[in-house]
């Protein structure tokens, strides 16, 4: 069965101090993993796709990186406005459907000035 | 990016009737959408996934009939909660891909607040 699990659950950081967030995942041949962000309320943001061992993305103070078995997302001097819950997931295939992703249950950051 | 649209942003309504929620791609033509439900401090759980012009295919649980799923056009998904009750109160949220649906990213709407009393 396809899983994600995120880890931590939840993360408090003071601004500027980095850290870094897992999705460890199980998939039947990974088409792509996703990360995104979700404040509250609100629908998720994409942040990046990641397609194969070895890549990484950035963008601005956040670094997604991808192994075989897991993902990191690493937060480089966060700032109060990077609180956010941070979504991980994976993209399996519906047949001839369409795909579908997989979440995790999130990371919830929280920094604090 | 592509922005998608979902409405109402919040519903409150009485145990036993129905309400439609809608999901419209504003920029592109999605010929694939699909509807995501969450409950509080949990992930977003698939319902169906939505094709224009076919039938919508459900997620093992989720009810057929209970979830009315219509993807009447390229741009536009509704999804119909019928004889609501409590239980189903969560959080709708749909999403929209931009092309044939392989490798592309999905674009979410904002989301739905279904508060059944």
């Amino acid at each position: 069965e396809d899983q994600v699990t995120q880890s931590p659950e939840a993360l408090r950081l003071q601004e500027g101090e980095s850290s870094s967030l897992n999705c460890s995942y199980t998939v039947s041949g990974l088409r792509g993993l996703f990360w995104y962000r979700q404040d509250p309320g609100k629908g998720p943001e994409f942040l990046f796709t990641l397609y194969s061992a070895g890549e990484e993305k950035e963008k601005e103070r956040l670094k997604a990186t991808l192994t075989k078995k897991e993902s990191f997302l690493h937060i480089t001097a966060p700032k109060p406005e990077d609180s956010a819950t941070y979504l991980c997931a994976v993209q399996a295939w519906l047949n001839q459907a369409g795909t579908a992703l997989i979440f995790g249950k999130g990371t919830t950051l929280s920094v604090s000035s | 990016g592509a922005v998608v649209s979902q409405h109402p942003s919040r519903v409150i309504c009485k145990s036993g009737t129905s309400v439609k929620i809608e999901c419209r791609s504003l920029d592109f033509q999605a010929t694939t959408m699909f509807w995501y439900r969450q409950f509080p401090k949990q992930s977003l759980m698939l319902m169906a996934t939505s094709n224009e012009g076919s039938k919508a295919t459900y997620e093992q649980g989720v009810e057929k009939d209970k979830f009315l799923i219509n993807h009447a056009s390229l741009t536009l998904s509704t999804l119909t909660v019928t004889s609501a009750h409590p239980e189903d109160s969560s959080f709708y949220i749909c999403s929209a891909v931009d092309g044939d649906g392989s490798y592309n990213e999905q674009f979410f709407g904002p989301g739905t607040r279904l508060t059944v009393l």
